[in-house]
């Protein structure tokens, strides 16, 4: 069974740059939910993703956007990039509907440094 | 609004004893699950123990188990047997599932440093 995998490992942008970060979800889980994670803080929910839609979202501009493949892969974009955007961005998947409680399985995250 | 508070920043154990971690939450729903997670430096996040709060019974899993009081929305973790490998950062974070099953986040504490002393 594959785990989340996700790319790059890390990346370093300018302030107003675009950026995409790729995610692939564990093998048969239909969820991908995004999470930013500034430096000593806990992760905070951007939003998720359940059969290719946007469903749910949380406190985040709408420079913060994303997409889901049918294949279940996920791909997070931030445009305009501003220096708080700089943190470790966790992408995790599940599968609601497997009776596992909502277990999220977390990918190693992509550290994003905007300077 | 759904909150989690851990408010011990940084614990530290000697190797083979035991530490108590705590958490506190916050919400009006009835229905949640109750995770601890780990982050080790490697930054990947892992899944330790879950808890359904419809369940009295504490769960267990090998040398990790909680205390959860749901009355006082208390869930705190008890590593027994500490290891040097069990040094890493310890979130607490629940989920409320929606009715359609997907539209379901995690909200986590600020989480707590631990370190195991040899």
């Amino acid at each position: 069974e594959t785990g989340v995998t996700q790319s790059p490992t890390h990346l370093i942008k300018t302030r107003g740059q675009q950026v995409t970060l790729r995610c692939s979800s564990q093998s048969g889980h239909n969820t991908v939910s995004w999470y930013q994670q500034a430096l000593g803080q806990g992760p905070q929910f951007i939003f998720q993703y359940y059969r290719e839609e946007e469903n749910g979202r949380g406190n985040f501009p709408p420079r913060f956007s994303g997409l889901q493949f049918p294949n279940y892969s996920s791909e997070l974009n931030v445009n305009a990039l501003e220096l708080d955007d700089s943190a470790l961005y966790l992408c995790a998947s599940s599968r609601p509907t497997s009776g596992k409680t909502y277990e999220q399985y977390f990918g190693p995250g992509t550290r994003l440094t905007v300077t | 609004a759904q909150t989690v508070t851990q408010s011990q920043p940084e614990m530290s154990v000697q190797e083979a004893e035991t530490v108590t971690l705590s958490c506190t939450y916050d919400t009006s729903e009835n229905n949640y699950y109750l995770f601890w997670y780990k982050q080790p430096p490697s930054r990947q996040m892992i899944l330790v123990i879950r808890q359904e709060a419809y369940k009295q019974q504490n769960a267990t899993e090998n040398r990790f188990s909680v205390n959860f009081q749901k009355a006082a929305k208390s869930f705190s973790l008890k590593i027994s047997d500490s290891q040097l490998g069990d040094t890493a950062m310890y979130f607490c974070a629940f989920i409320t599932p929606s009715s359609t099953g997907a539209n379901s986040k995690l909200t986590f504490g600020k989480g707590i440093t631990l370190s195991v002393r040899p």
